[in-house]
């Protein structure tokens, strides 16, 4: 089945420094990946949708210069947090879909669990 | 505006006991819904996936059914686990002018106890 890689799965970081976040799909190519940001006892919220070779579509409210996404192949895309700040602290998940899959809906990564200090 | 509401809240059962999750939503036009299953501090996991022409479909255990007549959709979870505690999450995903955008509920929290 498909499966989708996210790396690190927990990352501590210091206020102010930025951070990336890998998303991989190891067995399929995905032109569209979405990344997703999740608040405890909350469901994931959509931040952004990632489209490969192009600029990334976001969410109403959410800072593109503040969640940098670049999606260079089919089988890769990144969030970066510049400049993190503690409230950015949250678990950052992303989804990825099979090319011409519709009805296999999309694979999840394991998500990545961020904490600013 | 698309919604979906998600009952109960929380759920807390003794292990070997069936339960029910429902899902209530207004999207549409609608593509297709999916029930996830999300284990604290991991992603979700894809238990089902309906379109609209299909009113029920298992995997193992769990049991998803779907009337998109009324919008509504069912996890029936038969003898359950420890391991099946967990957040429960229902996502509709859009067609026609909506295609590509899916609506996720807040998810129904799981508790199987010994």
């Amino acid at each position: 089945g498909a499966v989708v890689s996210q790396h690190p799965s927990r990352v501590i970081c210091k206020s102010g420094t930025s951070v990336k976040i890998e998303c991989r799909s190891l067995d399929f190519q995905a032109t569209t990946m979405f990344w997703y940001r999740q608040f405890p006892k909350k469901s994931l919220m959509l931040m952004a949708t990632s489209n490969e070779g192009s600029k990334a579509t976001y969410e109403q409210g959410v800072e593109k210069d503040k969640f940098l996404i670049n999606h260079a192949s089919l089988t890769l895309s990144t969030l970066t947090v510049t400049s993190a700040h503690p409230e950015d602290s949250s678990f950052y998940i992303c989804s990825a879909r099979e090319q011409d899959s519709r009805a296999r809906g999309y694979t999840f990564g394991s998500g990545t669990r961020l904490t600013v200090v | 505006k698309n919604q979906v509401e998600q009952s109960p809240q929380s759920l807390i059962i003794l292990e070997g006991k069936n339960c029910t999750l429902q899902c209530n939503y207004t999207v549409s036009p609608f593509s297709n819904l999916r029930w996830y299953k999300q284990d604290t501090g991991r992603g979700p996991v894809s238990l089902t996936i309906m379109t609209f022409s299909e009113n029920t479909k298992s995997n193992g255990r769990y049991t998803a059914t779907l009337d998109a007549d009324t919008k509504q959709s069912s996890l029936h979870i038969t003898a359950s686990q420890l391991s099946d505690s967990a957040s429960y999450i229902c996502v509709v995903s859009g067609g026609g002018t909506n295609a590509g955008k899916s609506t996720f509920g807040d998810g129904t929290t799981l508790t199987v106890k010994p």
